[in-house]
């Protein structure tokens, strides 16, 4: 059972366009990653957050505690935005994994 | 600091070998994470170390998967006699305990079992 849901699965969208990935969870957390992943690469850690809002570059985390919810925005997004984007939380000594929003930008 | 480092990159194996893989972290991190992913999925907890000390293992993970850290630094994951179910992407990652706790991920290791 995934305790993690992302949606949308899969995102198509024109350069330039404002995107917006969603994360929700059900149990108690520290903190939540937003992970990114290339085709055939490592992921990398984007964001960790606990509360608020977090931006770097044209990325923008939330997170809304009460409602066990954080999204991710990508402003102005670029083919090179293109990836998979995974939400992860964690509870002290385990991580659990959303199964990722496939974003595609075309030119 | 180069990061995590997992070798090999690429795994080609009959079914029924055993397959080994090794992941060195980065130095000052005490805790050391295994993953499986397969297409279209998050990463799969598999086991974690903190130290030398294997603290968790997936209860989903059968007897022919093993690791070791035998000094806290590398790990191994080994696999037993592999089956065609067990090719997917072994992705170590590392991390320093702590409230503020994160993951930096390796390249991964890409299992074909054929």
């Amino acid at each position: 059972k995934n305790e993690v849901e992302q949606s949308p699965q899969n995102l198509t969208a024109q350069e330039g366009e404002f995107i917006t990935i969603n994360c929700s969870y059900s149990v108690g957390i520290s903190a939540l990653h937003w992970l990114q992943q290339h085709p055939g690469g490592g992921i990398v850690s984007l964001f960790m957050l606990s509360s608020g809002k977090k931006k770097h570059g044209r990325l923008i985390a939330t997170i809304n505690i009460q409602e066990k919810h954080s999204s991710l925005h990508i402003t102005a997004s670029h083919p090179r935005d293109s990836a998979v984007y995974i939400c992860s939380y964690n509870t002290g000594n385990q991580f659990y994994f959303g199964t990722g929003t496939s974003l595609t930008v075309i030119p | 600091d180069t990061g995590v480092s997992q070798n090999p990159r690429h795994k080609i194996t009959k079914r029924g070998q055993n397959v080994t893989f090794r992941c060195d972290p980065i130095s000052e991190h005490n805790r050391l994470y295994w993953y499986r992913q397969t297409l279209g999925q998050g990463p799969e907890f598999l086991t974690y170390f903190q130290n030398e000390a294997q603290l968790e293992k997936s209860r989903l993970l059968s007897d022919r998967f093993s690791a070791e850290r035998p000094k806290g630094s590398f790990s191994t994951l080994e696999i037993q006699r592999t089956e065609q179910g067990d090719s997917a992407m072994y992705l170590c990652a590392s991390s320093l305990a702590g409230l503020s706790e994160k993951l930096f991920f390796g390249s991964g290791t890409q299992l074909s079992v054929l």
